[in-house]
């Protein structure tokens, strides 16, 4: 079974510019999620999509969104870029899950992210 | 202050050596404990999981989790320089509105020497 894959995997832009990531989740994973990796912050949570629904939303500003197409493909889009957005984005898959509880955790497959350079 | 707190270290270790990674947290109301390894140039990967409190062995590794003291560790047994990688921790909590999300511990550097 193929893995999560994301394109490009390398990316430089300038500031100002604006960039879309894509993500191709496992193939039956129906909700895909978006991570900023940096060195300082770590991982943290940007958006969850499910059934092209924006399910669950971090703590960005509005400059980042995505979206959700109906193949569970997923784009992310950030625009007017800042230095400060530089960073590896990591998108993981998943099955979707309907409740907690023992049992009900639903394993997050990441794929190699997108290493973005704001210059 | 951070939801989860973990040593960025970096940690260097002799091959064979037992290494012990921790994290600490503040939202009580997490429920899934993960560890996550990730290796230079890779999307992490999912290495244990723990739902609630409790031990978890797999292998050379064991999880473990104190929610009395919002604390969890992972204990990598006979370090192999192929444990060289970051380490992750991760928790979750399921909510009816939102689902769960992850939420990650800054990562600890770990290098095996042979």
């Amino acid at each position: 079974k193929a893995g999560v894959t994301q394109t490009p995997r390398y990316l430089i832009k300038t500031r100002g510019q604006q960039v879309t990531l894509s993500c191709s989740p496992i193939s039956g994973h129906r909700s895909v999620s978006w991570y900023q990796q940096t060195p300082g912050q770590g991982l943290q949570f940007l958006f969850e999509y499910f059934s092209e629904t924006q399910r669950n939303k971090g703590n960005f500003p509005g400059r980042f969104s995505g979206r959700q197409f109906s193949n569970s493909r997923s784009e992310m889009n950030v625009s007017t870029l800042e230095l400060g957005d530089s960073a590896l984005y990591l998108c993981a898959s998943s099955h979707y899950i309907t409740s907690g509880g023992f049992g009900s955790y639903n394993e997050q497959f990441f794929g190699p992210g997108t290493r973005l350079t704001v210059l | 202050q951070k939801e989860v707190e973990q040593d960025p270290g970096p940690l260097s270790v002799p091959e064979g050596a037992i290494v012990s990674l921790n994290c600490t947290y503040s939202n009580s109301a997490f429920q899934y404990f993960m560890w996550y390894r990730q290796y230079s140039r890779k999307g992490p990967e999912l290495l244990m999981y723990t739902y609630s409190s409790g031990n978890k062995e797999d292998g050379r590794f064991t999880a473990q989790v104190d929610k009395s003291s919002k604390y969890i560790s992972l204990f990598i047994r006979d370090s192999q320089p192929s444990d060289s990688a970051t380490y992750l921790c991760a928790m979750s909590a399921w909510e009816e509105t939102s689902g769960s999300r992850l939420t990650f511990g800054e990562g600890t550097q770990l290098t095996v020497n042979p």
